[in-house]
């Protein structure tokens, strides 16, 4: 069965700072792994998607999350927070089976400090 | 081009009462989903179309929740009678096909509260 966990329900950093959101996952195939933003009254984008190609996945607004299998691991990264980076942030792997639907974790969060 | 319309965009209603919701997908887009958002939670799949015939409705709760996609395009979700712990955002995605190729569009979603 495939899960995800994603450690922290809130996280704080201040304007400028590293943004490091994590999420580790269980997947008894190859996992497909997800990250969607959350911004308030609105619902979900993608920002970045692993599909075993290049473990090292960037997206947009300058994310980029790295797979590490060793680890079960795909965390989120951002060099320097802005402001409009607040938001919940949502890990997801792509259940077993044909359908390609999603199984999402909890949400993160994310608050910026000016 | 048009992002995913979901309709209404908040609803109060009281348990045991019944409602309806609506969604109407990206022009083109074969497959649409259902997700159930509780406050505090991730988003949960409630039932997968592809076209008009279901893919997946396993976590669907069948007694008092009923979907449908007539002609394939844009889908109504219901739920009677309606219970406290169903409160939550009720999130509509589609993307062209199934499977994780096709990137999954969210509509606004519609905030569902039962008193």
């Amino acid at each position: 069965a495939q899960s995800v966990t994603q450690l922290g329900s809130h996280v704080s950093v201040s304007e400028g700072a590293l943004v490091l959101l994590r999420c580790n996952y269980s997947s008894s195939v190859p996992p497909y792994l997800f990250w969607y933003v959350q911004y308030p009254n609105q619902g979900l984008q993608l920002l970045l998607k692993y599909t075993s190609a290049a473990t090292l996945v960037k997206g947009i607004n300058d994310f980029e999350a790295e797979f590490k299998k060793s680890e079960t691991s795909f965390h989120l990264t951002k060099p320097s927070a802005h402001m409009s980076d607040a938001a919940e942030y949502f890990c997801a792997v792509r259940r077993g089976g044909s359908q390609g639907n999603l199984i999402f974790g909890k949400g993160t969060k994310l608050s910026v400090k000016p | 081009e048009a992002g995913v319309a979901q309709s209404p965009r908040y609803k109060i209603i009281e348990k045991r009462q019944s409602v309806a919701f609506w969604c109407n997908p990206i022009s083109g887009h074969a497959t649409l989903y259902w997700y159930q958002q509780i406050l505090g939670q991730g988003p949960k799949l409630l039932i997968q179309f592809q076209n008009n015939g279901v893919v997946d409705d396993s976590q669907l709760p069948k007694d008092r929740f009923s979907a449908e996609r007539l002609k394939g395009v844009d889908s109504t979700l219901k739920i009677q009678p309606a219970k406290l712990e169903d409160s939550a955002v009720y999130l509509c995605a589609s993307s062209l096909a199934g499977g994780t190729a096709y990137e999954q569009y969210f509509g606004p979603g519609t905030r569902l509260t039962v008193t």
